[in-house]
């Protein structure tokens, strides 16, 4: 069964310095999606970054990058220059493709970040 | 384009109550999936539509039901209600099976 590992419930950084939030994923099926989400306090999810299971480049997204791992199944999110603003609750989420067309989430448990003045 | 938009934002009903939420997706999207976020089981996937067809279900009791209409527009019905129903209730939508969903801002829905 797919499943989404987020091992961090919080995390602090300074700002302007950057931060990993990790996440790892179990799945049997080949083709699948990972993505990031931030949720800040007004309850929105807010997308972040893509990467594709076959996408043999790591995912960029201005701020943002998706440090994939294929082989140990890990999709960590790296957030560069980090802002106040960037303070909020960050969820790794996995579709599983292949045949299966669905477009159902399976979503980590969410890291919480504090970016500190 | 207009967002994800969803109705009520904040709802408070009491135990044994039914209730209806509404998830009006971004223009031309077909897709629409919902999702229960609680404190406790984090965020759930509940069901997914498309063309008003129910394509994949989650594992919650046979009280949460949904369905789509013509205009892509979905409902969610929650019968008679239960505390740990207290959650937000958000909905995404998407052009088709592939891509991001896009989140609208969810309802609070408190149980008493």
């Amino acid at each position: 069964a797919q499943k989404i590992t987020q091992t961090q419930p919080g995390m602090f950084v300074q700002e302007k310095e950057a931060v990993t939030l990790d996440c790892t994923y179990d799945t049997s099926d080949p083709s699948y999606g990972l993505f990031w989400y931030k949720q800040p306090s007004s309850g929105e999810m807010i997308f972040l970054i893509y990467q594709g299971s076959y996408d043999q480049q790591n995912a960029t997204e201005g701020r943002y990058s998706l440090n994939f791992q294929k082989a140990r199944k890990s999709a960590n999110l790296v957030i560069s220059a980090s802002q106040l603003g960037d303070s909020a609750m960050y969820f790794c989420a996995m579709r599983e493709g292949g045949s299966s067309n669905t477009g159902k989430l399976i979503f980590g448990q969410g890291t919480t970040l504090q970016v500190k003045p | 384009k207009a967002g994800v938009t969803q109705t009520p934002r904040y709802l408070i009903k009491t135990r044994g109550q039914q209730v209806t939420l509404s998830c009006s997706p971004i223009s031309g999207h077909r897709s629409v999936s919902w999702y229960q976020q609680t404190p406790g089981q984090g965020l759930q996937f509940l069901f997914e539509y498309f063309s008003e067809t129910q394509r994949n279900k989650g594992n919650f009791p046979g009280r949460f039901s949904g369905r789509q209409f013509s205009n892509s527009r979905s409902e969610m019905n929650v019968s008679t209600l239960e505390l740990g129903d207290s959650a937000l209730y958000l909905c995404a939508s998407s052009p088709d099976f592939s891509g991001h969903g896009n989140f609208g801002p969810g309802t609070r829905l408190t149980v008493l």
